[in-house]
Parts: structure tokens; sequence; C-alpha cells
């Protein structure tokens, strides 16, 4: 079945450092989501990428599709302690059914 | 937050009972999901429904089984609880068209003893 990996599991970063997850798919997906599930919370969409080599930017997000639409990344540029949580990307093959990575816990000290 | 409600929101049942656990959208979207959420395993899908008494199976669909009557209830049962089945699990709806956003219930914390 269709396999969705991220890296890395667990990042720790010293307050305004940037940081960047990947996201890669063993198959060719239609889009790919990405959301933020703060410690002790729900996961929220942040997120939809839908275009080969489609960038999108939130304020200090930036958000990649790659060419052949099988791996994105999010990045985020100066980390605050705001920015606290796990990032999962979730990728599509068709409408109504996403497969989520294992997520990204990202750590900020102040 | 989208209309989405998870009932209960803790559990704590002894291993051999059946569970049920319920989700309730106010939004009329088609699609409803139940996800497990485990550490080092991010969200993994158990099983989901694309409208009243049409489901499927997810990749981790084993011991549970679903439910859907009506367009705004979606019911996750655990046929009889083990104790690998002590998890948060999640229901979720999406939205319909062009972005397809998944609105997440806020969870229920289930320990089989």
């Amino acid at each position: 079945g269709q396999q969705v990996m991220q890296i890395p599991q667990y990042q720790h970063v010293q307050e305004g450092e940037d940081f960047t997850t990947y996201c890669n798919s063993s198959t060719t997906l239609s889009n790919i989501q990405w959301y933020k599930q703060r410690p002790g919370g729900h996961p929220v969409f942040l997120i939809q990428l839908v275009k080969s080599g489609e960038v999108k930017k939130q304020k200090r997000l930036t958000f990649q599709f790659g060419e052949a639409k099988k791996n994105s990344s999010l990045h985020i540029t100066a980390t605050q302690t705001t920015d606290v949580g796990t990032y999962f990307c979730a990728g599509a093959l068709r409408a109504g059914k996403s497969t989520f990575g294992d997520g990204t816990t990202l750590t900020v000290k102040p | 937050d989208a209309g989405i409600t998870q009932s209960p929101r803790h559990k704590v049942t002894e291993t051999g009972t059946p569970v049920t656990l319920r989700c309730h959208q106010t939004e009329n979207h088609r699609y409803m999901y139940w996800y497990r959420q485990d550490p080092g395993h991010g969200l993994r899908l158990i099983h989901y429904s694309y409208g009243v008494k049409d489901t499927d199976k997810g990749e981790v669909s084993d011991g549970y089984s679903v439910s859907r009557s009506k367009t705004e209830d979606f019911l996750l049962t655990l046929e009889s609880a083990t104790s690998s089945q002590t998890s948060v699990y999640f229901c979720a709806i999406r939205t319909p068209g062009e972005v397809t956003e998944a609105f997440f219930g806020q969870g229920t914390r289930l320990t089989v003893v």
C-alpha cells in the first residue's frame, strides 16, 4: 500500500534557528496536506498543495511540493516557542483518502 | 472549531469487553474517519465512511468495526478490547471541494487494562 515517510522524527532547536521537515511518498500524489498538533491537542490543518513544484508561504512557514509530486517539505524560519508541536504531512492518492506520515516533533529551547 | 465532537473523552475498560466510541458532526459532511494515534506511529486510519451505511477499512482495521446509520454519527466499536488497543482515537471529517481539509475531534483516550 501507499507509504508516506517523514523525517526527522524529532528536531530540537534553539529559538531563532530554522527548522525543516521532509515528507516522501512511495507513489505520486494528487495532493499533500500539512497539519500541526500541539502537545495534548488534536491535528489542525495548515495547508494543501496540489500542483507540481508548488510553493506556498504562511508568514514564517514555507511549504513546497516536489516536481514529481512525491515529496514535500515544510520550512520554518526563525522558530519561536509557539512553533512547538508535531507536524504531519498527509498524502492523497485520490479524493477522500490520505495517508499520514509519522510526524516530526519540534521542540524549541528559549 | 468545526462542529465535531467525540465521546467519551476518556475511558478505562477491561480486556475482553466491548467498547463503543462516538463521533458526532453538525457539518453534514459526507466523509468521516477514525484514526488511532500511538507514539512513533503518527495517525493510522482504522475505518472511514463516505456516506450513510458506506464504510471501508483502513490500514489497521482488525479488531474494530464501524457503523454509520445517520450522516452526523460515526461509531467505532472495539468488539473485544485488548491492551494493544490502548491509544488515543481521533475522529475526523473532511470538507468537500478543491481543498479537502480534515477537521479533527478532540480525541478519546482509551486505556485497556
